[in-house]
């Protein structure tokens, strides 16, 4: 059973400021044979479902924009957005699909400060 | 166009049953792994149940294990979720979620989310 841990819970960045999310796995999501991790990442607002940012750990999902960029491998990943605009604020989870449950972490809440 | 149109809001009271649903449209409804995701009020995503339509095969996360069933009707290209027994802990709202497919056609990332559908559970 693989658990994934977000960090932050929240934090708060000026517009137009970096702001970068980091999810830890208990165990690595790295598949030797084709090496790839298995881990996506999501953004949800109030009310509404959850969109598909990111997958494969860094494949930005398409017409998402290109602040947005995920990284890392094994059991290490961080969502970064480059230059935080106002509608970039929600709710971010990652979640690991290379095993069963496939397990989101708590989530990230990202605000304006 | 992918679409998955999820049944409406319903208010039950503790010990009674639920079947909801989800109509999944614009893709062929038997080569896709489609699922559950829970959202309890204020709370975050919990990864709950999934099926692939094309031979029943399912999987539980152990935490719903025996609270819940899933199931999918391919003549109709709908999924469902049912309970036996309500609980008030199980007022949330529930995603139906599909799957992208990978090789050997196990499960990838979510790529298309459904509406959602809140579950009240009040005496």
């Amino acid at each position: 059973d693989i658990v994934v841990t977000q960090s932050p819970d929240s934090l708060a960045v000026s517009l137009g400021e970096r702001a970068t999310i980091n999810c830890k796995s208990s165990q690595s999501v790295l598949y030797s044979s084709n090496n790839k991790n298995y881990l996506a990442w999501y953004q949800q607002k109030p009310g509404q479902p959850p969109k598909l940012l990111i997958y494969w750990a860094s494949t930005r999902e398409s017409g998402v924009p290109d602040r947005f960029s995920g990284s890392g491998s094994g059991t290490d990943f961080s969502l970064t957005i480059s230059s935080l605009q106002a509608e970039d604020v929600a709710v971010y989870y990652c979640h690991q699909y290379y095993s069963t449950p496939r397990r989101f972490g708590q989530g990230t809440k990202v605000e304006i400060k | 166009e992918v679409q998955l149109a999820q049944s409406g809001a319903e208010v039950r009271k503790p010990g009674e049953s639920l079947k909801i649903s989800c109509k999944a449209s614009g893709y062929i409804f038997t080569t896709y792994w489609i699922g559950w995701v829970r959202q309890m009020p204020g709370k975050g995503l919990e990864w709950m149940t999934i099926i692939y339509p094309g031979n029943s095969d399912s999987r539980y996360s152990p935490s719903f294990q025996g609270q819940v069933t899933i199931s999918a009707d391919k003549s109709i290209n709908t999924a469902y979720l049912q309970w036996g027994s309500l609980k008030a802990s199980d007022t949330a709202t529930y995603y139906c979620a599909r799957y992208s497919l990978l090789e050997g056609h196990s499960a990838g990332w979510i790529d298309y989310w459904g509406q959602g559908t809140l579950v009240t559970v009040s005496s």
